[in-house]
């Protein structure tokens, strides 16, 4: 199992520029998320789904889009990149009905918009 | 609304003494999960314990363990023997489970530096 793999680890963006950010589980689980994690605002929710399809908003969602064609993978697309969305992404997924449903995160992206 | 709400940006601890990392929640669902995770200076998030809203028992593993006061809607995470490898970052989260949505909120985080 690789649990949840994200990529690419790091990327450096010019202001306006479009990226796609991968995320990938193996597990089989239902729900995935993005976050965001800047200093002093711990993790904030961008977007989720509950399964192929099913996407919807969380905390923060503009500029960020997402789609969940497969169980499997769940990008998050930035559509014209800002100063303003530079921090450290992290994806997650966990069933929906399996308690504890714990979310496994996974490595985290380190997105500097320039 | 949902919300958490941790007081503590910062937290010293002794070596081989109990901390106690607050959290408090608002929610207005009956069903709802929290749950504590910690994330070292590396980077990655780590899943540590998880309570229940229906469960009466407080959660526990190891050295970790939850002191869930439903009434006052807190969710406190306690541990035990401070250990050097404990020195981190600690997120408390709730999941709330409204009309098939699951939406994982966090609170801010509290930093807890373990002194040898």
């Amino acid at each position: 199992n690789a649990g949840v793999t994200q990529t690419p680890k790091f990327q450096v963006l010019k202001t306006g520029q479009s990226m796609t950010l991968q995320c990938a589980q193996d597990m089989n689980h239902e729900y995935m998320s993005w976050y965001r994690q800047d200093p002093g605002m711990g993790l904030r929710l961008i977007h989720y789904s509950v399964g192929a399809g099913i996407t919807d908003q969380g905390e923060v969602p503009n500029g960020y889009n997402v789609s969940r064609s497969t169980t499997e993978d769940f990008p998050l697309r930035l559509l014209s990149a800002a100063p303003s969305q530079t921090s450290v992404y992290f994806c997650a997924s966990s069933f929906v009905a399996v308690v504890p449903y714990e979310q496994y995160f996974g490595p985290g992206t380190r997105l500097t918009v320039t | 609304a949902q919300k958490i709400t941790q007081t503590q940006p910062g937290m010293f601890v002794q070596e081989k003494e109990a901390v106690t990392l607050d959290c408090t929640y608002d929610t207005s669902d009956q069903s709802y999960g929290l749950f504590w995770y910690k994330q070292p200076s590396s980077g990655e998030m780590i899943f540590l314990i998880y309570q229940g809203s229906y469960d009466e028992q407080n959660a526990t593993e190891g050295r970790y363990s939850l002191n869930f006061q439903k009434a006052r809607k807190s969710a406190n995470l306690v541990i035990s023997a401070s250990q050097l490898g404990d020195s981190a970052m600690y997120f408390c989260a709730m999941r709330e489970a409204t009309s098939g949505t699951y939406k994982y909120i966090f609170g801010t985080g509290t930093r807890l530096k373990v002194l040898a």
